[in-house]
Order: structure tokens, then C-alpha cells, then sequence
């Protein structure tokens, strides 16, 4: 079955430190994102893609960079870790539609980023 | 940018239908409503969507209002998996087609 994975799960760094959480979707999706959660809140767009070599920044993008090279991955780099961006990272991904806002978003797992 | 409002918690009884409310008054012709939930510790899955009509799956029935300011998410026989936060979004037209954009949503207690 397709899914999207993330690893890793649970991740502790310091501060400083460039910290590298993968998303990997096997539906041939287009569309992905990257969101963060942290306690008692929604989640909010760190970054997105409509496809390959395409990038676009979210509501919440300092200190974070992606790049995407092939239509399975997005990687999320966090250039210099600080303790602000301990948080929850979900991945997600989407197919392309006519852009009407009909498309569904399937959500990975999840990854728990904690910089000491 | 259109927005939603949904009260911050509910709380039902197992097997009792629930209904869960959300205001949108600023939506756009184009605007889709959808419905995302949260259970805990894991990633959001979509529930439903519409535009106008009302709309069933196998989780849940959405119903929109005529003027389409507000919409229902409905549970008909709720179970304790089904404790989540449920996120009303709106898609497409104003808020940009492909971008979710949460808000605090409603927290659903079930009781056994």
C-alpha cells in the first residue's frame, strides 16, 4: 500500500547543530508540506511543494530550508537548531488538482524534535 | 483571508450521534470545506469535504447551509475511537487551493 513515512521518530540535538528530518511519500504525489505543532496548537506551514525543484516558503519558514529533488522526498533542514523549534513535524503530501481545493492531504506520522 | 470558528470542546456519549459546529460567514463561491481530525499522538486524516451539498462517507456526513456560512460535521454513532480534535478548514478561492491552514479546532471528549 502507498503511504508517506518519516524518520526519525523521535530526535534530541543541540543547539547549533543542522538537523536533517526525512519525508518520504510513495503515492506519487506532487503536492507535499511540512507543518509543526507545538503544545496546545494547531499546526502550521513551514514549507511547501508543488513539485520537483519547486519550493515555496509558509507561514513559519525562518530557520528552515527544503529542497526537492525527486517527486518521492522532501527533506526538512533546520540550518542551526535553536530551542524555539522544539516541536512537533508532520510531513504531508497531496495530488495535484485542477488548484480548486479539492485535493485531501495524507499526513505522516510524525516526527518529536527536541533541541537542547 | 476567510476564516472558521468552531467551539474549543465538546464532549458526547458513546454510541450517541454527535454534531459538531463551524462557522465560516467570509467563505468564497470557491471556497471547499473540509474536515481534518486529530487523534492523539498521531498525524491529521482527512474526514469529508464539500462544497454545497451535503456530502456522506463512511466516517462522517457533512452538511452545509444554504448560504454556506456555516457547516456540521456529523458523527451518527460516535465511538471512543472517534476522540479527537476535529479541524474545520476551508480550501481553494481565498485561502489558496493547495495550503491547509488550521485553526484551534474542537476538542471531542467521549464518554463510555
Amino acid at each position: 500500500d502507498a503511504e508517506i513515512t518519516q524518520s526519525p521518530r523521535h530526535k534530541i540535538t543541540e543547539t547549533g547543530r543542522q538537523v536533517t528530518l526525512a519525508c518520504h511519500q510513495t503515492w506519487n504525489h506532487n503536492n507535499m508540506f511540512w507543518y509543526r505543532q507545538d503544545l496546545g496548537h494547531g499546526l502550521r506551514l513551514i514549507h511547501y511543494s508543488y513539485g520537483v525543484q519547486d519550493t515555496n516558503k509558509g507561514e513559519v519558514s525562518d530557520g528552515y530550508s527544503v529542497s526537492r529533488s525527486n517527486t518521492e522526498d522532501l527533506p526538512l533542514t533546520l540550518e542551526s537548531a535553536a530551542s524555539s523549534q522544539t516541536s512537533v513535524y508532520f510531513c504531508a503530501s497531496s495530488e495535484s488538482t485542477s488548484g480548486r481545493g479539492a485535493d485531501t492531504q495524507y499526513f505522516g506520522p510524525g516526527t518529536r524534535l527536541t533541541v537542547l | 483571508d476567510a476564516k472558521t470558528t468552531q467551539p474549543n470542546s465538546m464532549e458526547s456519549n458513546e454510541e450517541e450521534p454527535v454534531h459538531l459546529p463551524c462557522n465560516h460567514s467570509t467563505i468564497s463561491g470557491t471556497d471547499y470545506i473540509h474536515w481534518y481530525r486529530q487523534l492523539p499522538s498521531q498525524g491529521p486524516e482527512y474526514v469529508i469535504h464539500g462544497l454545497t451539498s451535503n456530502v456522506n462517507n463512511r466516517m462522517a456526513s457533512l452538511a452545509i447551509a444554504e448560504d454556506r456560512k456555516s457547516s456540521t460535521l456529523i458523527l451518527h454513532r460516535a465511538t471512543l475511537r472517534d476522540a479527537a480534535v476535529y479541524y474545520c478548514i476551508l480550501r481553494g478561492g481565498s485561502q489558496g487551493a493547495q495550503k491547509l491552514v488550521f485553526g484551534q479546532g474542537t476538542r471531542l471528549t467521549i464518554n463510555p
